[in-house]
């Protein structure tokens, strides 16, 4: 049973333009969300986090959305650049807990 | 700094054989973790600690063992090899206590088991 959905294995961006990639969970006690960026061959790398009670989180170009209501997730890319292009992986934890559960993944490719 | 270092990178391993993958981190880090990652999945745990000493189970552990004799050092042992635990294995670490805290990763070992 999936708990952290991503159901779009790969988007495809113009440079400059916005990215968005999106998670779903099921588990309404998660607390704390996540998301991961992973180049290949390499680990997973930590890009941006937001707490439930909070619907909105911003560092630089990367904003994370938070709707409860919906259980949905959503990270937001603007502008996109080449560098950007690799695996996200949306992830969320149970208050008070360090363990996460990680959704599939998407790829995201930015195009010049 | 090196961060948390991962031995070794690639391995290929026959049904039945045993191996240990290493990992160790320099950040003084109370909590590390060991996951998996198997091809269009993202990562499963397999086993974590909160401590030297303290070692308990992910969500998938079977076939595995872990130990934590040091802060520094987290091996995760393979006893049976099998073809099911073909997989990319990423051992992480965190500061740890008091709710959720940001996991650093190290580069991954990818496993065959033929």
């Amino acid at each position: 049973d999936q708990q952290v959905k991503q159901n779009s294995p790969s988007l495809s961006v113009q440079e400059g333009r916005i990215s968005i990639l999106n998670c779903d969970y099921t588990n309404s006690m998660f607390d704390y969300f996540l998301w991961y960026k992973k180049y290949p061959a390499e680990g997973p790398t930590f890009l941006i986090s937001i707490s439930s009670i909070k619907d909105k989180n911003e560092d630089g170009r990367f904003t994370v959305f938070l709707n409860k209501s919906a259980k949905h997730l959503s990270l937001h890319i603007v502008p996109s650049q080449p560098g950007d292009s690799a695996v996200y992986f949306c992830a969320a934890s149970f208050y008070n807990t360090d363990k996460l559960i990680f959704g599939t993944g998407t790829r995201l490719q930015v195009f010049p | 700094n090196a961060g948390v270092t991962q031995t070794p990178k690639f391995r290929i391993l026959k049904i039945g054989q045993s191996m240990t993958l290493q990992c160790t981190q320099d950040m003084n880090h109370n909590y590390m973790y060991w996951y998996r990652q198997d091809p269009g999945m993202g990562l499963k745990l397999i086993y974590y600690s909160v401590g030297a000493g303290i070692t308990d189970k992910g969500e998938v552990p079977n076939g595995y063992n872990v130990s934590r004799s040091t802060t520094e050092d987290f091996p995760l042992r393979l006893e049976l090899a099998a073809p099911s635990q073909t997989s990319v294995y990423f051992c992480a670490s965190s500061r740890g206590g008091g709710g959720p805290d940001t996991q650093y990763f190290g580069p991954g070992t990818r496993l065959t088991v033929l």
